[in-house]
């Protein structure tokens, strides 16, 4: 079945890294990706990673795979107030582009 | 990145009246489109696949007699809710495929919040 699992809450300091983690069920899935909302706001996509790949670093994020595990994680170095926001990991399990997304975990960044 | 527009951000409607919603693709076409429910502090759920020109698909548990999707361009589709009630009341947002149409670039709209009262 198609099912994916995040912590719902993640507190930091300002500065510090942020890692959020995720796990996904089906074996299958060849996009893995993590999106930002804001309070009020729609989904941004931050980045993705095609299932052929253990890690993707893009400016201050870093997203490692293991496919083995199932296990996707998202880094935030540096992290910033306004990182503060829920994030969620979804997969793509096939070709129809039907997104199965985890529950979000909420990001709170203390000064 | 493309760029998705819903219209309005926001709408109070009366118990027992119908109140339409649009996504548009702003600078590419679209020939499917997402529509997707959120309820506070909650992850999104798939209500249906909207794919121009034909019949929308929904998902499992979703009345769409109650959730009228029409998808009439390649650049618009609406998602109209039908008599609606309280329990309606969420954040509903779509997305669409980005001009390349491959799966990764699926964008979204910045939502519209449905006040029933």
């Amino acid at each position: 079945g198609e099912d994916v699992e995040q912590s719902l809450f993640l507190s930091v300091r300002e500065g510090d890294s942020s890692v959020i983690n995720c796990t996904y069920t089906d074996s299958s899935s060849t996009y893995l990706y993590w999106y930002k909302q804001e309070p009020g706001a729609g989904l941004q996509l931050l980045t993705y990673i095609f299932s052929n790949m253990d890690m993707k670093q893009d400016q201050r994020l870093t997203v490692l795979l293991n496919k083995k595990d199932k296990h996707l994680s998202l880094r935030i170095a540096d992290t910033q107030t306004g990182d503060s926001a829920i994030y969620f990991c979804a997969e793509i399990p096939n070709q129809g582009g039907k997104l199965i997304f985890g529950q979000g975990t909420e990001l709170s960044v203390k000064p | 990145g493309a760029v998705v527009s819903q219209h309005p951000s926001r709408v109070i409607c009366k118990s027992g009246t119908s109140v339409k919603i649009e996504c548009r693709s702003l600078d590419f076409q679209a020939t499917t489109m997402f529509w997707y429910r959120q309820f506070p502090k909650q992850s999104l759920m798939l209500m249906a696949t909207s794919n121009e020109g034909s019949k929308a698909t929904y998902e499992q548990g979703v009345e769409k007699d109650k959730f009228l999707i029409n998808h009439a361009s390649l650049t618009l589709s609406t998602l109209t809710v039908t008599s609606a009630h309280p329990e309606d009341s969420s954040f509903y947002i779509c997305s669409a495929f980005g001009t390349s149409g491959l799966a990764y670039e699926q964008y979204f709209g910045p939502g519209t919040r449905l006040t029933v009262t």
